[in-house]
């Protein structure tokens, strides 16, 4: 069955740590991948895609995530969090723009 | 450019009671999805419409939930015979083909 697990649920963090959140999927074929995020009161945003090429992806907001095809991991990462970064965050995945699968969230609360 | 949206945006209702939940999505977009959004579930598939083609509706979970995709274009998702278990946040999203899907804002359903 196909599924996207996240480990962290809630993470805190300070201002200028740096972020890692874990994201491991099962699928069969050629999956893309995909973090979303929806700060406090807002709708879910893309924050950055993986469909092919350089499995290193950057996207908005200083976020980047790598690919390991090896580990099914697609990892999102953040040098230096800002409090403004406070929000939860969802990893997805899906087949050839068929429907996502979403992991379970991870809430994370960045303190000023 | 204007994105999906959705309405209402909060819906009371009383178990029993039938709902109708509106989908507007980008101008274009071929594709069309619906998820929920619940504490005990996270995000949830509900049903994908993509052009022309018969709605997947594997996602949905009773035959109290239906869809419709009028024109190509907007979409109703309709709940029947309303249950406690029913109150989430519905979601839709559209896309163009293979391409990122784009969310509504919710309608954040209540279920007295």
């Amino acid at each position: 069955a196909q599924s996207v697990s996240q480990h962290n649920h809630h993470v805190i963090l300070s201002e200028a740590a740096s972020l890692e959140l874990g994201c491991n999927y099962s699928y069969g074929g050629t999956v893309n991948l995909f973090w979303y995020v929806q700060y406090p009161g807002q709708h879910l945003q893309l924050l950055l895609k993986y469909f092919s090429g350089d499995p290193l992806v950057k996207g908005i907001k200083g976020f980047e995530a790598e690919f390991i095809k090896s580990k099914f991991s697609f990892n999102l990462r953040k040098p230096s969090v800002q409090w403004s970064d406070t929000a939860e965050y969802f990893c997805a995945a899906n087949n050839a723009g068929n429907m996502l699968t979403f992991g379970g969230g991870t809430r994370l609360m960045v303190k000023p | 450019g204007a994105g999906v949206s959705q309405s209402p945006s909060n819906k009371v209702t009383e178990k029993g009671k039938d709902v109708e939940l509106r989908c507007d999505p980008i101008s274009g977009h071929t594709a069309l999805y619906w998820y929920r959004q619940s504490l005990g579930q996270g995000l949830e598939f509900l049903i994908y419409f993509q052009g022309n083609s018969a709605p997947d509706k594997s996602g949905l979970p009773s035959d109290r939930f239906s869809a419709e995709r009028t024109g190509g274009s907007v979409s109703t998702l309709t709940i029947q015979r309303t249950q406690q278990e029913d109150s989430a946040v519905y979601l839709c999203a559209s896309r163009r083909v293979q391409e990122t899907q784009y969310f509504g804002p919710g309608t954040r359903l209540l279920v007295l």
